[in-house]
């Protein structure tokens, strides 16, 4: 079975902090997203990434960042925490050319 | 452009009544259509999928057919259990790019005992 892997399953951070959430596949995955999931909005992708050392943006990159220097890890950055970022975080991964996306159990994100 | 248009919920339902839950697309080109749920606590799970029109996709009793005339991928259980509990998710994800996927905004399934 896939694995798809978040460090946390709750974060509570202040305002102006520097928030990293980690995500890890085990499945030799090359494509890996990042999603914000919000009451009535659904999930909206924030960056995703389809090799090592590449990115893309989303629909919603701004306030965010992304690092993925191995396969299996791709990090989602906060570079300067704000209270309208908190919200449950999902991480994703596929398979290139299989079109299924497996995905975390989530990061329940707290900016107070 | 892509987009996924889903019911909006909650949903309440005793157990063993038949459920269907709406789910309308916008895409160009011809997508994957997709249903995901969401256990309480949990991340999101693929429930079923359908490559092309008419293709009908099932799993633990749950059906959709892909309506290309009408665009449209509902889904639908004959007789729900409280377990079916959950979010249901709609999606797409376009020919052109397989990297991305479209999601609906959810609806939340209650089944009362």
């Amino acid at each position: 079975d896939v694995k798809v892997t978040q460090s946390s399953r709750y974060l509570v951070k202040r305002t102006g902090e520097k928030v990293f959430l980690e995500c890890v596949q085990d499945m030799d995955h090359e494509n890996m997203f990042w999603y914000r999931q919000d009451p009535g909005l659904g999930l909206r992708l924030i960056y995703f990434s389809y090799d090592v050392k590449m990115k893309e943006k989303g629909d919603i990159p701004e306030g965010y960042s992304v690092s993925r220097e191995k396969k299996e890890r791709f990090s989602l950055i906060l570079e300067s925490a704000s209270t309208n970022q908190t919200s449950m975080y999902l991480c994703a991964s596929s398979l290139s050319g299989q079109n299924i996306q497996y995905f975390g159990a989530g990061t329940r994100l707290s900016v107070l | 452009g892509n987009s996924v248009t889903q019911m909006e919920g909650p949903v309440t339902l005793s157990e063993e009544a038949f459920l269907t839950i709406n789910c309308t697309y916008t895409a160009t080109g011809y997508p994957s259509l997709f249903w995901y749920v969401q256990y309480p606590g949990e991340g999101l799970q693929l429930l079923l999928k359908a490559t092309k029109a008419d293709d009908k996709g099932s799993n633990k009793g749950f059906e959709a057919t892909y309506r290309k005339e009408t665009t449209s991928f509902h889904l639908e259980k004959g007789s729900v259990q409280v377990s079916d509990s959950a979010v249901y998710f709609c999606a797409l994800s376009n020919q052109y790019n397989f990297n991305k996927f479209y999601f609906g905004s959810g609806t939340k399934l209650n089944v009362k005992p």
